[in-house]
């Protein structure tokens, strides 16, 4: 089982949607959470950062933690065709160091 | 603010042969990360460098292997190159202990080996 599981997708919504992108972890030493965002034939960008459970909202986008379900997931509201990418979790915790485990990602499409 | 700077945006190696990669991190971040992300295997972790010193590595062969210099700018070398080496090789950068707002990450070096 890998650490982290992600949704493969990919996933096509129309504009406008509620998007939901989700990953499981199989480690509970995790405490920092982080969701990505990768356009074609760039780097990640940081989205979203959260430190252990709850949520995190920042304007369209709500990041929520559930460790006890060892779940997290991203939404996005009001999807645009800016938001087409792809989209890697990543986490890190105690004995990781500074050293973040991604998620392979989610290729997400919003269709105008 | 520049950001994370990575050099070349394209490498094409013969198989056997050395591939060397570069990389300029965010002025004021110590810590250099080097990652590879294979199609399909998303983010794999290579190097981490602080301080001119390998921290830790991910398993990867020695072959991979890389440095970091005194003004923090690191280099990622890979030696006897395999076909399965094609990859986006991402540097990221972050202020050490400070991993609050992640990494940095620069666009990436794309190595075709053939």
């Amino acid at each position: 089982q890998k650490e982290v599981e992600q949704d493969p997708g990919p996933l096509s919504v129309p504009e406008g949607a509620i998007v939901s992108l989700n990953c499981t972890y199989s480690n509970s030493a995790f405490q920092y959470f982080m969701w990505y965002r990768q356009y074609s034939r760039k780097g990640p960008e940081l989205l979203m950062y959260t430190y252990s459970s709850g949520n995190k909202e920042d304007g369209r986008f709500t990041a929520q933690v559930d460790k006890s379900s060892k779940y997290i997931s991203l939404f996005i509201r009001d999807s645009q065709p800016s938001d087409s990418a792809t989209y890697l979790c990543a986490m890190n915790g105690v004995g990781y160091g500074q050293n973040f485990v991604f998620g392979p990602g989610t290729r997400l499409s919003v269709l105008p | 603010e520049a950001g994370v700077t990575q050099s070349p945006t394209h490498l094409i190696k013969t198989r056997g042969q050395q591939a060397t990669l570069r990389c300029s991190p965010i002025s004021g971040h110590t810590s250099v990360y080097w990652y590879q992300q294979a199609l399909g295997l998303g983010l794999q972790f290579l190097l981490w460098y602080d301080e001119g010193e390998e921290r830790n590595r991910g398993n990867f062969p020695p072959r991979f292997s890389g440095r970091q210099f005194p003004n923090y700018s690191s280099e990622l070398n890979v030696n006897a190159l395999e076909l399965e080496d094609s990859a986006l090789y991402l540097c990221a950068s972050s202020r050490r202990g400070n991993l609050n707002y992640g990494y940095t990450f620069g666009s990436g070096t794309r190595l075709t080996v053939v």
